[in-house]
C-alpha cells in the first residue's frame, strides 16, 4: 500500500463547478500536509498547507481529518486555468521535511 | 524572482553511459533535495542534503547512483552506468532552515532534467 494514495482522476468539470479531491495517508504519525500543484510537463508547486482547523485561500480550502487520516481540497468556481495535477504531500515530524507524494490527481477545467 | 536552476533540462543518452545532473539551489537556501518523477511511482525523494551534508539518501540505488554538493551553489546527480529503467524527470529543490535547524516549510523546485536512457 503507498503511503499517500489519491485518485488519479481525470476529474472533468465546467467551468464554475465546485469540485473536491481527497487523499489518505498511511502513516498516524504524520505531522505535516500540504497541497501541491503541478501544470503538464512543469515542477511542482506548493499551492497551500493543510491545518487541523482547516484553511481557505481564495476559491480553495483544505481540510484535513486525523482520525480517518485523510486530507481534502475543495475549489470552487472553477477557472480553466486550475486545470493541473494536484499532488498531496505529507511528511512525517522527523525534524526535516521529507516529503512524501502522492501521484496526483488531475482536474481539466472545460469551457 | 530567485528559482532553482537545473541543466541540462533534456537528455537522451545510451545505457551504460554516466549522466550527470546539475542543480543550483536558489542563493541563501541551505537545504537541497533531489527527487524523481515516473508515471508509475509518482515523485520520490532520492537524497536530501542540508549545508553540504548528506542526510538521507535512503531512496537512492547506491550501486549506481551518486549526489554531492560541492559548494552551496552546485548539486549534481550522477548515474553511472545508466540502465533504461531510469528514465524520468529528475528534479532539485531547495528551502531554508533558519539556523540550521527545524524543518523548512516550502520546497521550491527547479524546472527538472528530463532523462531518457535507450
Amino acid at each position: 500500500r503507498k503511503e499517500v494514495e489519491q485518485d488519479p482522476g481525470p476529474f472533468n468539470v465546467p467551468e464554475g463547478a465546485t469540485v473536491a479531491f481527497n487523499c489518505t495517508y498511511s502513516n498516524s504519525a504524520s505531522q505535516s500536509f500540504f497541497w501541491y500543484r503541478q501544470d503538464c510537463r512543469k515542477e511542482p508547486k506548493l499551492l497551500m498547507s493543510v491545518y487541523s482547523s482547516g484553511n481557505e485561500d481564495g476559491r480553495f480550502t483544505a481540510q484535513l481529518n486525523r482520525a480517518s487520516q485523510y486530507i481534502s481540497l475543495l475549489i470552487r468556481d472553477s477557472k480553466l486555468s486550475d486545470s493541473a495535477t494536484y499532488l498531496c504531500v505529507v511528511s512525517p515530524n522527523t525534524g526535516f521535511q521529507k516529503l512524501v507524494f502522492g501521484t496526483g490527481t488531475r482536474l481539466l477545467v472545460s469551457p | 524572482d530567485a528559482r532553482v536552476t537545473q541543466t541540462p533540462r533534456h537528455k537522451v543518452t545510451e545505457m551504460g553511459q554516466e549522466v550527470t545532473m546539475r542543480c543550483q539551489p536558489i542563493l541563501g537556501h541551505n537545504t537541497v533535495f533531489w527527487y524523481r518523477q515516473t508515471m508509475m511511482q509518482g515523485l520520490e525523494l532520492l537524497a536530501y542534503f542540508r549545508n553540504r551534508a548528506p542526510l538521507d539518501d535512503s531512496g537512492m540505488p547506491k550501486d549506481r547512483f551518486s549526489a554531492e554538493m560541492p559548494d552551496a551553489t552546485l548539486a549534481t546527480l550522477k548515474i553511472q552506468p545508466s540502465e533504461p529503467r531510469d528514465s524520468a524527470v529528475y528534479f532539485c529543490a531547495s528551502g531554508l532552515v533558519p539556523d540550521g535547524r527545524g524543518a523548512t516549510d516550502t520546497q521550491y523546485f527547479g524546472p527538472g532534467t528530463r532523462l531518457t536512457v535507450l
